[in-house]
């Protein structure tokens, strides 16, 4: 079965400073990984999406992930934090005939002034 | 481009009382839908996805059920709410087996 894990419920960062947000998945064979932004009371927005090549992936708001197979990791990433990115993260991960898509129970993050 | 609309945005239901949820994708043909709940600290839940019309799957047993009368239109619903039926529920999209697009979600709350 598949399964997500974000070991940090709620990260707080300096505006300005560099941020990461840890993911680590199970899945039995080529996963697909996503990370979503979910700011209070609203849906689920795609940040940015790995299936295939490049293991460094870019989205938008600046953000990054880096997919590591030997790790079973997809961690997000940005250099510098913006007061707005102040919100929720999810991790996902699905793939191949599997149309579901199984999410991480999110990381709550919090930009400090 | 293509929009996904839920509505209501907000509900406060009694208990006992019946529900319905809708969830209408534009700007596409086919696609796969997807109801999700949300509760504070548990992340989502998958409560049902549909692959076409009249074909639901259900992922939790529980007091809802599902329905897709059309290509592009997603219900969810119950006959009798629970206090545990509160809660955030997301309907989502997707073109196959790969990105899912979200709805903004509606809140229900059950008194």
């Amino acid at each position: 079965a598949q399964s997500v894990t974000q070991p940090d419920i709620h990260i707080t960062v300096s505006e300005g400073a560099s941020l990461e947000l840890r993911c680590n998945y199970s899945y039995g064979a080529t996963p697909y990984l996503f990370w979503y932004v979910q700011s209070p009371g609203q849906g689920l927005q795609l940040l940015l999406k790995y299936f295939s090549g490049d293991t460094l992936v870019q989205g938008i708001k600046g953000f990054e992930a880096e997919f590591k197979r030997s790790q079973s990791s997809f961690n997000l990433r940005k250099p510098s934090v913006h007061w707005s990115d102040a919100a929720e993260y999810f991790c996902a991960v699905g793939g191949g005939s599997n149309y579901k898509l199984t999410f991480g129970k999110g990381t709550l993050l919090t930009v400090n002034p | 481009s293509q929009t996904i609309h839920q509505w209501p945005a907000t509900l406060v239901q009694p208990v006992g009382s019946p529900l319905s949820l809708e969830c209408t994708v534009e700007g596409t043909s086919n696609p796969n839908l997807y109801w999700y709940r949300q509760a504070a600290g548990r992340g989502l839940q998958l409560l049902f996805y549909s692959v076409g019309i009249g074909q639901i799957s259900s992922e939790v047993p529980q007091n809802l059920s599902a329905s897709r009368p059309q290509d592009r239109q997603f219900i969810l619903s119950s006959k009798k709410l629970l206090l545990s039926d509160s809660g955030f529920y997301l309907c989502a999209w997707s073109g196959g087996k790969e990105t899912q697009y979200f709805g903004p979600g509606t809140r229900l709350l059950v008194l």
